[in-house]
């Protein structure tokens, strides 16, 4: 079935230091994959995507990359700053023959940057 | 801006009671979803609606009911609500022009004792 591993569950990392998530997803037809950024007490909101004729995408300080044979994609933040702690999640779409995409999330990463 | 609402951050319910857990989008979105959030097993999607009276199931379902009356007001229901119903709800909104980005609401944290 449709499935999104996301690793490493915790990341802690010093201020300044940067940081990587990993997503490994199982359905080859995903050609959309977005992350998300929840922080406390908050929904998710959306911080980054790209979409599957694209290999990498950046924006200021946070970088995805797609790698669509191995099926897998990651975020790197580079500088981290501590308002950077956060649950980030990993999500890959889903066609669903007409109409939007359907999304599948991974299980979390919760990034904690020490001043 | 976009803005989903919820119309509860926290709520306590007792074992066995119906529950309705409400959701307005006001950017005219065609597109509703309710998700659970549990530590450990991220986003699980429990149903969608792509318009107004239409509804699909998502992939966990069981125990929950849906109903989308208005455009911007999605409602999840818990008939008879269990101990492990237990969790965060989140509602996420998407336009119908095949965008991909999906708006969340702040979540309502149900505890059912």
């Amino acid at each position: 079935g449709e499935n999104v591993e996301q690793h490493p569950s915790t990341l802690s990392v010093q201020e300044g230091d940067s940081a990587v998530i990993k997503c490994t997803y199982s359905d080859s037809a995903s050609n959309y994959f977005p992350w998300y950024k929840q922080e406390l007490g908050k929904g998710p909101q959306l911080i980054i995507d790209i979409r599957s004729n694209v290999g990498e995408k950046k924006d200021q300080r946070i970088a995805v990359t797609l790698n669509k044979t191995a099926k897998h994609f990651s975020l790197h933040i580079t500088e981290t700053q501590p308002e950077d702690s956060a649950v980030y999640f990993c999500a890959a779409s889903i066609p669903r023959g007409t109409g939007f995409q359907k999304l599948v999330f991974g299980t979390g990463t919760r990034l904690l940057v020490s001043p | 801006d976009v803005k989903v609402t919820q119309s509860s951050r926290y709520l306590v319910k007792r074992t066995g009671e119906k529950v309705f857990l409400e959701c307005v989008q006001d950017m005219d979105h065609e597109n509703m979803f309710w998700y659970r959030q549990d530590p450990g097993l991220g986003l699980r999607l429990i149903y969608f609606s792509y318009d107004v009276k239409m509804k699909e199931k998502g992939d966990i379902p069981e125990g929950y009911s849906v109903s989308r009356e208005k455009k911007e007001r999605f409602s999840l229901i818990l008939e008879s609500a269990s101990t492990n119903q237990t969790s965060m709800y989140l509602c996420a909104s998407l336009p119908g022009d095949r965008s991909y980005e999906q708006y969340f609401g702040p979540g309502t944290r149900l505890t059912v004792t």
